[in-house]
């Protein structure tokens, strides 16, 4: 069985400062991860995937994640962060062949 | 259109009535999964469909929910009976195959019980 674990439900950063979002995965098999993020009042979208490629992988809107496997995580992280960037975080992990198992996400707030 | 469509996006219905959700995928997707998303609690697995293998219905919370695709495409969700620990956002995804590519989701469907 796969799971995620995703630390720390809510996260406020001020404008300009780092973004990371923290996310730990359990997985019997080489795993896929993903990171989606949720605007207000709307669908998610994706922003990056790892396919067992490049270990650093850069996403949509400045964003990147690195694959850890030696301790099981996959951080998402910004340099800058601006104040469109609020908004709910969500991590995933995937066998392949499996649906999507999510995390129960991380709320990013922005202070100006 | 060229997203996932779901529909309606708001239903609000009276405890123990039967309600029915609908997913319509992008064109060509063969795979095609449903979740639920409650307050604090991230996104709930139901049930995932792909080609004409049958459905994984592993996520399915209790035998009041089901689920069916017409031909490869349009899928509905159905829950009997509701229960207002029913009430959720549910939200429909489709990708292209396998998993491993970008899965797409709709706007989802709020529904509140009564």
């Amino acid at each position: 069985a796969q799971s995620v674990t995703q630390l720390g439900s809510h996260v406020s950063v001020s404008e300009g400062a780092l973004v990371l979002l923290r996310c730990n995965y359990s997985s019997s098999v080489p795993p896929y991860l993903f990171w989606y993020v949720q605007y207000p009042n709307q669908g998610l979208q994706l922003l990056l995937k790892y396919t067992s490629a490049a270990t650093l992988v850069k996403g949509i809107n400045g964003f990147e994640a690195e694959f850890k496997k030696s301790e099981t995580s996959f951080h998402l992280t910004k340099p800058s962060a601006h104040m469109s960037d609020a908004a709910e975080y969500f991590c995933a992990v995937s066998s392949g062949n499996t649906p999507l198992v999510f995390g129960k996400g991380t709320r990013l707030s922005v202070i100006a | 259109g060229a997203g996932v469509s779901q529909s309606p996006s708001n239903k609000v219905t009276e405890k123990g009535k039967d309600v029915e959700l609908r997913c319509d995928p992008i064109s060509g997707h063969t795979a095609l999964y449903w979740y639920r998303q409650s307050l604090g609690q991230g996104l709930e697995f139901l049930i995932y469909f792909q080609g004409n293998s049958a459905p994984d219905k592993s996520g399915l919370p209790s035998d009041r929910f089901s689920a069916e695709r017409t031909g490869g495409s349009v899928s509905t969700l159905t829950i009997q009976r509701t229960q207002q620990e029913d009430s959720a956002v549910y939200l429909c995804a489709s990708s292209r195959d396998r998993v491993v590519t970008e899965a797409f989701f709709g706007q989802g469907t709020r529904l509140t019980v009564v």
